[in-house]
């Protein structure tokens, strides 16, 4: 069966610092990955998709980049965090053929003081 | 107008009620129509996938599609304390999938 794995759960960090969040999928190859926020009231907003090694389409412009050095694991980063980067962070997957199934992991929440 | 719109709530209902949560959307194009449960401080899991009008049913849950009327709905009867969460609409279409903004549900013993 297919896992994954998103840490961590909880992160408190000051303005300006570096992030770097990890997620890994397990019990699959080649799948879609994703990164979401989410805000309250505001729903799941879609910050980054990769659908192979390399490969990362951004949605919004932002302060925060995205990585996938190996097939299943992707990586959330910035350089200098903002205030504005707090939120509940969510990693997800998806077969390779289509977006309407998405699997995500438990989330962090991002605190940015 | 937003593309999917979902009543926040908070919504209580006491132990044992039907519970019905709704979501519009605009997109005739849309195709695919999922409801997801979210756990507080936890990542959502995918409840109920359904892709053509009329009625999907799993075991307490009942997932129904309106295309005509562009209307989704969610049905959960004999609710239990442990279905208190969030429920987000999805929704997906021209490669893409929108989330509702989630209905908070408590269900109280």
């Amino acid at each position: 069966s297919q896992t994954i794995h998103q840490w961590p759960a909880t992160l408190v960090q000051p303005v300006g610092s570096p992030l770097s969040l990890e997620c890994t999928v397990e019990g699959t190859s080649n799948p879609n990955l994703y990164w979401y926020r989410q805000a309250a009231g505001r729903g799941l907003q879609l910050l980054f998709y990769s659908v192979g090694i390399g490969q990362i389409s951004s949605e919004v412009p932002q302060n925060l980049s995205a990585s996938r050095p190996q097939d299943r694991q992707f990586i959330l980063s910035s350089k200098k965090l903002l205030l504005s980067d707090s939120g509940f962070y969510l990693c997800a997957w998806s077969w390779g053929q289509g977006l309407e199934k998405l699997f995500f992991g438990s989330g962090t929440q991002l605190s940015v003081l | 107008q937003k593309e999917v719109e979902q009543d926040p709530g908070p919504l209580s209902v006491p132990e044992g009620a039907i519970v019905s949560l709704n979501c519009t959307y605009s997109n005739s194009a849309f195709q695919y129509f999922m409801w997801y449960r979210q756990y507080s401080r936890k990542g959502p899991e995918l409840l109920m996938y359904t892709y053509s009008s009329g009625n999907k049913e799993d075991g307490r849950f009942t997932a129904q599609v309106d295309k005509s009327s562009k209307y989704i709905s969610l049905f959960i009867r004999d609710s239990q304390p442990s279905d208190s969460a969030t429920y987000l609409c999805a929704i997906f279409g021209n490669e893409k999938l929108t989330f509702g903004t989630g209905t908070r549900l408590t269900i109280i013993p």
